[in-house]
């Protein structure tokens, strides 16, 4: 069965670096998100990307943060400048081919900022 | 604006019981999408059934049900014969096009723990 991967699982980091979170999509979807869930709170979303472009993002999805889809299979979050308020866990969703179907999560990556 | 609300923090129960998670949400579009998402100790998302706001039958899945009632904006689900595997967070969460538009991001409650005791 088709499935969402993400790479790191963990990524520790020092505060200030930039680090990028790996995504791979399942193969014939078309919508791409991330959320971000701060240990032991909700899931909260981010960003949405579709045909190349943003179509939403959160107040969370500040001018630190970017989205790329470098190539037709992978789907990455940079975070320029971390902050320790940005360890958490970090989820990459994709959905089929229109927005009103279910997001199918990753294994998420656990971002550790020091 | 969406609202995903489970006010049941934390529920305890021992194996073979049922136990019902609430969730209560809000929205102002006519058209929307309900979730429950299951998290495992190994933190994971792992989707578990979607419901259309247009389909209001119920259904059964295994030890499995689902209870969605509209006139409540109640979405809630039911295990029956618990076992120490369903033991996890379970997430409810809402999607919508926040008033004609075309994203559907998910709005998710704060979750549910269940521990399941042997």
């Amino acid at each position: 069965e088709p499935e969402v991967t993400q790479t790191p699982s963990h990524q520790v980091t020092q505060m200030g670096q930039e680090v990028i979170l790996r995504c791979v999509p399942i193969s014939n979807h078309l919508y791409f998100y991330w959320y971000r869930q701060i240990l032991g709170q909700k899931v909260e979303f981010l960003v949405s990307f579709y045909n190349n472009e943003i179509s939403e993002k959160s107040e969370i999805f500040d001018d630190q943060f970017s989205v790329e889809r470098p190539d037709g299979s992978n789907f990455t979050l940079k975070i320029r400048s971390t902050k320790l308020e940005d360890s958490a866990m970090y989820f990459c969703a994709s959905s089929g081919l229109v927005s009103t179907d279910t997001q199918y999560f990753g294994p998420g990556t656990r971002l550790t900022v020091l | 604006a969406q609202k995903v609300t489970q006010a049941q923090t934390e529920i305890s129960v021992v194996e073979k019981e049922d136990v019902t998670l609430d969730c209560v949400y809000e929205t102002r579009d006519t058209t929307y999408y309900l979730f429950w998402y299951k998290q495992p100790p190994s933190g994971e998302l792992v989707f578990l059934i979607r419901r259309n706001s247009f389909d209001e039958q119920n259904e059964i899945s295994g030890r499995y049900s689902w209870n969605f009632q509209k006139s409540t904006s109640s979405f809630n689900f039911t295990i029956t014969a618990s076992q120490v595997v369903d033991s996890a967070v379970y997430f409810c969460a809402l999607s919508a096009s926040n008033s004609g538009g075309s994203n559907y991001k998910l709005t998710f409650g704060k979750g549910t723990l269940l521990t399941v005791n042997p």
